[in-house]
Formats: C-alpha cells, structure tokens, sequence
C-alpha cells in the first residue's frame, strides 16, 4: 500500500498560468481532502470530495481554484491564473468512511504539493 | 462550528525532560480529537486520537495525551522529549455536519527539543 501519493511535488508556474495537482488517496479510502499551509501558518481547510462528489468546499476561494474527484482517477485540485499569494503547500488528505470502525477517522496525508508563483 | 486552539507558537524543551504541548477546544457534542506532528517538508503523520473512552489516550512514539471534559484541552505529552521529537504539531478536532466530516486543523506549536 503506497500511502497517499501527490505529485508533483514541487511545481513552478508564472503568474497567470495553471496549476494542477493530482493525488491518489490510499487503496480503500473514498473520502479526500485538500489543505494548504502558508508560511508559518497553519493548515487551511479547502475542500472535502468523496468520489465524483464534493461534499464541502467552504474553504475554496470562490474563484479560480476548483477541484474533482472522478470515478477513476486521481483527485485534482485546479487552480487558474495563478497569482503570487497562491504559493504554498498544498496537502491532501484521504480517509475511510467517517463512522466509527477502528482505523476510520484518521487522515492520512500526502507529503504535499509545493507551488511557487514567479 | 468546531475548533482547536494552540496557544504556543514554540516550545522549547531540554532533552531528557518532560514535554507538553497544549490543545483546547470548543464542539458541540462530543469531540473528537487528534494530535499529528509534520517533520519538514513531509505531511502529517497522525499520533493519537480521543473518540470515547479512557481520558488518556496512548500513542505512537511514546506520546499520549490528556482529554480534560472541564477544561475542554487535549494536552500533547510526553514524559522525556528526544531530539528527534523536534517537529510542528497540530491538534485537530473533527466537525460534523448533516452527515459529513470536516478535520479543522489548529495553527500548530512548534517544538524544539535541545540536546
């Protein structure tokens, strides 16, 4: 079992363009989400997506940043016209069903995405 | 809505000495709790949790943590701190909402164990 995988680790755009991130969440999970974390600060919730589904996005900026979870595939977070304020780490999370089966309720995080903004 | 305070921004601890790292919180309902540390330039790896039970709650790594119903806190500790323990903590609590989860993170302490 490979964990949660992101990629690409570490992405550099200029401003203006697109970024996208991918992650695959551990074999078995169906519920991911997606994290950033400025600079000495920390994680901001963004979005919270079950398969081809999301179920929260109270934390996404309103635009330019949207994000899937397709029924194959890995989850992408999608983020246009990148400006400098949206260099961070990006972190994804997966996890089982939220009931109270042992092992259920725990995130487990990818080792992030970090963007950088020229 | 659910949230989890980290009062210290740092904590500096000498090697060999106990160490707590603090956590309140404010739910409705039951809480459910968690601790995750972050070594640099990784994701968070998960330490413990409280869902029910025993107020101490055993994790990896040595560490454990007091759930207080009266103080609402959810200490980090551990009885002798190792150098390799220097990491970013975060407490976390998770929101529920018409059936959904939400894992609302704290803004993490930072510790710093000196040999």
């Amino acid at each position: 079992n490979a964990g949660v995988m992101q990629n690409p680790r570490h992405l550099v755009r200029r401003r203006g363009q697109e970024a996208r991130l991918r992650c695959s969440p551990m074999k078995g999970h169906s519920h991911v989400y997606w994290y950033r974390q400025l600079p000495e600060e920390g994680l901001k919730f963004m979005v919270y997506l079950q398969k081809e589904n999301i179920i929260d996005e109270s934390g996404m900026p309103k635009e330019r940043f949207s994000a899937e979870f397709p029924k194959e595939g890995p989850s992408i977070l999608r983020i246009q016209q990148v400006v400098r304020g949206d260099s961070a780490a990006y972190f994804c999370a997966s996890s089982l069903t939220g009931t109270s089966i042992s092992g259920a309720n725990v995130l487990t995080f990818g080792a992030g995405s970090r963007l950088t903004v020229l | 809505a659910q949230s989890v305070a980290q009062p210290e921004d740092q904590v500096n601890v000498a090697e060999g000495n106990p160490l707590t790292v603090k956590c309140t919180y404010s739910v409705s309902g039951n809480p459910y709790l968690f601790w995750y540390v972050q070594y640099p330039n990784r994701g968070l790896q998960f330490l413990l949790k409280y869902i029910t039970g025993d107020n101490l709650v055993k994790g990896s790594y040595g560490f454990e943590a007091e759930f207080n119903k009266s103080q609402t806190s959810f200490h980090l500790k551990k009885p002798s701190a190792l150098v390799s323990d220097s990491a970013l903590y975060f407490c976390a609590v998770r929101e529920t909402r018409g059936g959904t989860y939400k894992y609302i993170f704290g803004t993490g302490t930072r510790l710093k164990v000196l040999a």
